[in-house]
């Protein structure tokens, strides 16, 4: 089963303009973290914002900020004043803890942003 | 810091032959994971390690992956023989868990493009 879904394949939004990425997830485990990374087109992954499962508040990395939802079981990610260099690959992951005292990252299918002049 | 180090940074090769990739994770983290990312499935977790022992190898496609971690500070996935459905891009990625204040986020290298003709 999917863990984590992000509905939008592609964005466009403009310059200087906010963006919303969205993401949903399932588990049934009380202890996660989510992620988001960024995959520009040269090919790297880039950790930008962590949310805790216990975090009272909503994580803020700079422009970034995590809108986490837990009840409806989102973390959106908005981007404030957006920049040509955001346009790239998103994607939202979820950390799991394994029975093995290990723990997995599931990633999403990603989103592609493109920032307009 | 230096991030997580990946070795080489693109590798072309022909159906059948050994390919061994490689990685440095960043000095201090004791989790070490494998990704191999493509159009078609996205990004997939091969196999983990923490404190040089592989965890889970559930994701090793098949018995012509391997991967191994002789100390902290390195790791190899080989491929033998290669085929073309192996062409993907691999990531390396590396954490720590239970550090104060640390979250577990994983940081990943630059990958490998890995063209299999």
């Amino acid at each position: 089963a999917q863990k984590i879904t992000q509905t939008q394949p592609g964005m466009f939004v403009q310059e200087k303009e906010a963006v919303t990425l969205d993401c949903t997830y399932d588990t049934s485990d009380p202890s996660y973290g989510l992620f988001w990374y960024k995959q520009p087109s040269s090919g790297e992954m880039i950790f930008l914002i962590y949310q805790g499962s216990y975090d009272q508040q909503n994580a803020t990395e700079g422009r970034y900020s995590l809108n986490f939802q837990k009840a409806r079981k989102s973390a959106n990610l908005v981007i404030s004043a957006s920049q040509l260099g955001d346009s790239a690959m998103y994607f939202c992951a979820m950390r799991e803890a394994l029975e093995n005292s290990g723990y997995a990252l599931n990633f999403g299918k990603g989103t592609s942003l493109l920032v307009t002049p | 810091d230096a991030g997580v180090i990946q070795s080489p940074r693109h590798e072309v090769t022909e159906m059948g032959q050994e390919v061994t990739l490689r990685c440095k994770p960043i000095s201090g983290h004791d989790y070490l994971f494998w990704y191999r990312q493509t159009m078609m499935r996205g990004l997939e977790l091969l196999i983990y390690f923490n404190n040089n022992v592989p965890i889970d190898d559930s994701g090793m496609p098949e018995d012509r992956f391997s991967a191994k971690m002789p100390n902290a500070s390195f790791s190899t996935l080989k491929i033998q023989p290669s085929e073309p459905r192996d062409s993907a891009v691999y990531f390396c990625a590396s954490s720590s868990l239970g550090l104060a204040g640390d979250t577990d986020t994983q940081y990943f290298g630059p990958g490998t493009r890995l063209t299999v003709l």
